[in-house]
């Protein structure tokens, strides 16, 4: 089945710009959507489309998606972006989604 | 407001069975797909199962077999119907609307599903 790779952890200070990867084969053929997490909430959708903000999404989310890799960049990063992120795919072969690990942001 | 409500979880022993609820609101389940995707304890998110407008279904590998997800429109509420529960089915259950893009919005608020003699 596909698998999506994301970096553990990624730490940035307040005002800088944070980007978290999601590695998978061919990824830029495929769409793929982020979500945020914050401790004991719901997952979020930030960005779907591979770039596509979603209503209420600060314009400080943005996603693109190229070769083997899709990334989201949040800039200016605030203390509240501190979260989990996740990336997804939807596996058009066996018609699974598919979530990378996830990552998470430490606003230090 | 669209809005997605679980219940149904609790402590369950290994091999028993639950089944799940997710109501929805502000939207048709008849008229969108919905998953179920869970989150073991301090570990990340595992897409469970989708059920299509039509009633078509998928499952992860790691559940086929023994859940079943199912919906009844004119209640407006998605079921997954959980058997031969193991401890590493323990974990909050989400159910989520989903998009022709295949994402996920919005999310419930999670139900948590305990397997433990």
């Amino acid at each position: 089945s596909y698998v999506l790779t994301q970096p553990p952890s990624v730490s940035v200070a307040p005002g800088k710009t944070a980007r978290i990867t999601c590695g998978g084969n061919d990824i830029a053929v495929k769409s793929v959507h982020w979500y945020q997490q914050r401790p004991g909430q719901a997952p979020v959708l930030v960005i779907s489309y591979d770039s596509d903000r979603p209503s209420g999404i600060p314009e400080r989310f943005s996603g693109s998606n190229t070769g083997n890799t899709a990334t989201l960049t949040i800039s200016r990063v605030e203390a509240g972006d501190e979260a989990d992120y996740y990336c997804q795919i939807w596996d058009n072969i066996s018609h699974q989604r598919v979530f990378g690990g996830g990552t998470k942001l430490t606003v230090l | 407001e669209v809005q997605l409500v679980e219940s149904g979880g609790g402590l369950i022993q290994p091999g028993g069975s639950l089944r799940l609820s997710c109501a929805a609101s502000g939207f048709s389940v008849g008229d969108n797909y919905v998953s179920w995707v869970r989150q073991a304890p301090g570990k990340g998110l595992e897409w469970v199962s989708v059920i299509y407008t039509g009633g078509t279904t998928y499952y992860a590998d790691s559940v086929r077999g023994r859940f079943t997800i199912s919906k009844d429109n004119s209640a407006n509420t998605v079921y997954l119907q959980m058997t031969s529960l193991t401890a590493d089915d323990t974990a909050v259950y989400f159910c989520a609307r989903e998009g022709r893009g295949n994402w996920f919005d919005p999310w419930g608020q999670g139900t948590l599903v305990t397997v433990s003699s």
